[in-house]
């Protein structure tokens, strides 16, 4: 089975600018959960998204968004780049189901750079 | 909300030596899963080793395992013999029982090993 992918891996982009990452879950999982990892602020939860809903939200403005499409896919959306936005942002998909000892399996991450 | 603490920024051990990196946590739940994730420099987040609030065994993955201290809120892994490979950030991870898939991560701590 193909683990989770995120594309791009790199992007630079300006300040005021703003950016779209995508997400794309292992085949079967319905869960996927966005996370923002800087060297300052360590690994934050952003959102997650279940069958295409908004399960859970972190504490992020609101030029942080994201949504979820009927084959599972995620993006999320950054408007009105900010340098501090620069970050590693990484995506996990979760089995079905409601149990919440499923393991999250995490993708490779977009390293997200704005100058 | 809950918060989890990593007080050591860096350890470090000899192959084939074991060490312990400590967690401590702080919630008002009663039920709650712990995790630790490794990340590589590869950056792709592994998961080590889980712990439900509910067992009082300390979980145990071949040679990982927990000191799952529920009263003193502390969740400590301990890797014995340890190998090149497991140089890396490892992270500890909370998430509540109730409906979701959001991990509070603590802020790391980096892993190296001597040859």
């Amino acid at each position: 089975k193909a683990g989770v992918t995120q594309t791009p891996r790199y992007l630079i982009k300006t300040r005021g600018q703003q950016v779209t990452l995508s997400c794309s879950p292992i085949s079967g999982h319905r869960s996927v959960s966005w996370y923002q990892q800087t060297p300052g602020q360590g690994l934050q939860f952003l959102f997650e998204y279940f069958s295409e809903t908004q399960r859970n939200k972190g504490n992020f403005p609101g030029r942080f968004s994201g949504r979820q499409f009927s084959n599972s896919r995620s993006e999320m959306n950054v408007s009105t780049l900010e340098l501090g936005d620069s970050a590693l942002y990484l995506c996990a998909s979760s089995p079905p189901g409601l149990a919440v000892t499923y393991e999250q399996y995490f993708g490779p991450g977009t390293r997200l750079t704005v100058t | 909300a809950q918060t989890v603490t990593q007080s050591q920024p860096e350890m470090s051990v000899q192959e084939a030596e074991t060490v312990t990196l400590s967690c401590t946590y702080d919630t008002s739940e009663s039920d709650y899963y712990l995790f630790w994730y490794k990340q590589p420099p590869s950056r792709q987040m592994i998961l080590v080793i889980r712990q439900e609030a509910y067992k009082q065994q300390n979980a145990t993955e071949n040679r990982f395992s927990v000191n799952f201290q529920k009263a003193a809120k502390s969740f400590s892994l301990k890797i014995s013999d340890s190998q090149l490979g497991d140089a890396a950030m490892y992270f500890c991870a909370y998430r509540s029982g109730e409906y979701g898939n959001k991990l509070v991560f603590g802020a790391g701590t980096i892993l190296r090993v001597k040859s």
